[in-house]
């Protein structure tokens, strides 16, 4: 069956401080795996995109990384902000039949603090 | 431009009721999608357009009844809901296949209630 499961749940940081969100996947044949931020309400934003042949893509203070081999992949947050205060969904996408379907994880609840 | 706009933001609407969300982008983008949002939950796929054509129904009750009357313009008619249909409905739309990596662009969704 294919599943994407995040780790951890919830996390709370100070401000400030660097975190990193875990992504391990079982969905196969793999085309690529996004990382959202979704605020509270609001609809998921894109922060990266990777396929089976990067390993490290960054986009500001975030920086996602992936182990095609090991199925994993993780979001690195540097220096962060309350605003970064969201829940942090991992999403693969599978090649053939899977199309336009997403596969999504249950997503990383960030809570930064002052 | 790479806004998806959603209407209503907000909808309270009863189990007999007949109303309607409505999506727009103005992006050229071919595919377009409803997603099912639950509190606390990831996005749920509900049905996929792909060039005007529904090509993805993710076995959804006929309670709820897309539309795409032209490449910009993505409706979800909705009747006879039941309470447990509240939820975040969200639109998106990608240039093409996300399954060849390419930017899924989300709304901001709207807030249903059924009451």
């Amino acid at each position: 069956k294919n599943q994407v499961e995040q780790s951890p749940q919830s996390l709370i940081i100070l401000e400030g401080k660097n975190c990193t969100l875990q992504c391990n996947y079982t969905v196969s044949p793999f085309s690529n795996l996004r990382w959202y931020k979704q605020d509270t309400g609001r609809g998921p934003v894109s922060l990266t995109i990777m396929t089976f042949s990067e390993n490290t893509k960054s986009n500001g203070r975030y920086t996602a990384t992936l182990d095609a081999d090991t199925k994993q992949s993780s979001l690195h947050i540097t220096a962060s902000q309350l605003s970064d205060s969201a829940s942090y969904i991992c999403v693969v996408s599978g090649a053939g039949e899977y199309g336009n379907k997403l596969v999504f994880g249950a997503g990383t609840i960030l809570r930064v603090k002052s | 431009d790479t806004e998806v706009t959603q209407t209503p933001k907000h909808l309270v609407m009863g189990m007999t009721n007949k109303k309607s969300l409505k999506c727009e982008q103005h992006m050229g983008h071919r595919a377009m999608y409803w997603y099912k949002q639950k509190a606390k939950k990831p996005p749920e796929l509900m049905f996929v357009y792909s060039y005007e054509k529904l090509s993805i129904n993710e076995s959804v009750p006929s309670r709820f009844s897309p539309e795409c009357p032209n490449s910009s313009l993505l409706n979800l008619h909705l009747h006879a809901l039941q309470p447990e249909d509240s939820a975040l409905y969200l639109c998106a739309s990608s240039q093409g296949n996300i399954g060849r990596g390419v930017e899924q662009y989300f709304g901001p969704g709207t807030r249903l209630t059924v009451t």
